[in-house]
């Protein structure tokens, strides 16, 4: 069975600071994995999604990155704003059929 | 407007009840999907559908129901409510394995 996990559980930094957020999962036969934020009381936004063939993908200030041998991912956030405060999401697929198992989160706070 | 819309936004409902939340999209997706968020949890899937014909059960089905009216409408049935299924219920929507796209939330509480 998949299991993600996303450690720490919480992140406050100050504004300016380039950050790493971490994915590990426990399957590499991975289909392909992304990255969503999550905003208070709302629903999910996708940022990324890497497939299984790819290393690495880019959005803006946003790079993820995907090493399916060693079962991990990274977000990272450069220049981290106020506005980049919520909770960041990973999940993955494990196959074309197969349903996304998502990660706790990291609820990221960007300081003034 | 939006592209996967959920009603109602809020609910709140006594033990016993029978409760249905509905999904609309406009994006033409074949696939449609039903999570709960409950805090220390995370998201879970309750069913999923890949297309009219296809309902599946996710994780967390018992207690629920869904019907896949159209390829654009999904609901979600709670026959009776119980306290335990107060959560936020998130409707989803994807075309094959490409990324999913939320709707806004649909938050329960059962007293």
């Amino acid at each position: 069975k998949q299991e993600v996990t996303q450690i720490p559980a919480a992140l406050s930094v100050p504004e300016g600071e380039n950050l790493v957020l971490n994915c590990s999962f426990t399957d590499s036969a991975i289909y392909n994995l992304q990255w969503f934020r999550q905003d208070p009381g709302k629903g999910l936004t996708s940022l990324l999604l890497i497939q299984s063939s790819q290393r690495e993908q880019t959005s803006g200030r946003l790079n993820a990155s995907l090493d399916k041998s060693s079962g991990r991912s990274t977000l990272y956030i450069a220049a981290s704003q106020p506005g980049d405060s919520a909770t960041y999401l990973c999940a993955v697929r494990t196959g074309a059929n197969s349903k996304l198992t998502f990660g706790k989160g990291i609820t990221l706070s960007v300081r003034p | 407007d939006a592209d996967v819309t959920q009603t109602p936004r809020n609910r709140i409902t006594k033990t016993g009840k029978r409760i249905m939340l509905e999904c609309s999209q406009t994006k033409g997706h074949d696939r449609m999907y039903w999570y709960r968020q409950d805090p220390g949890l995370g998201l879970r899937l309750i069913y999923y559908s890949f297309d009219v014909k296809d309902i599946n059960k996710g994780e967390i089905s018992d207690g629920y129901s869904v019907s896949r009216q159209a390829q654009a409408k999904f609901s979600l049935s709670l026959e009776s409510a119980i306290p335990n299924q107060t959560a936020l219920y998130f409707c989803a929507t994807g075309q094959g394995t490409d990324t999913q796209y939320f709707g806004p939330g649909t938050r329960l509480t059962v007293l």
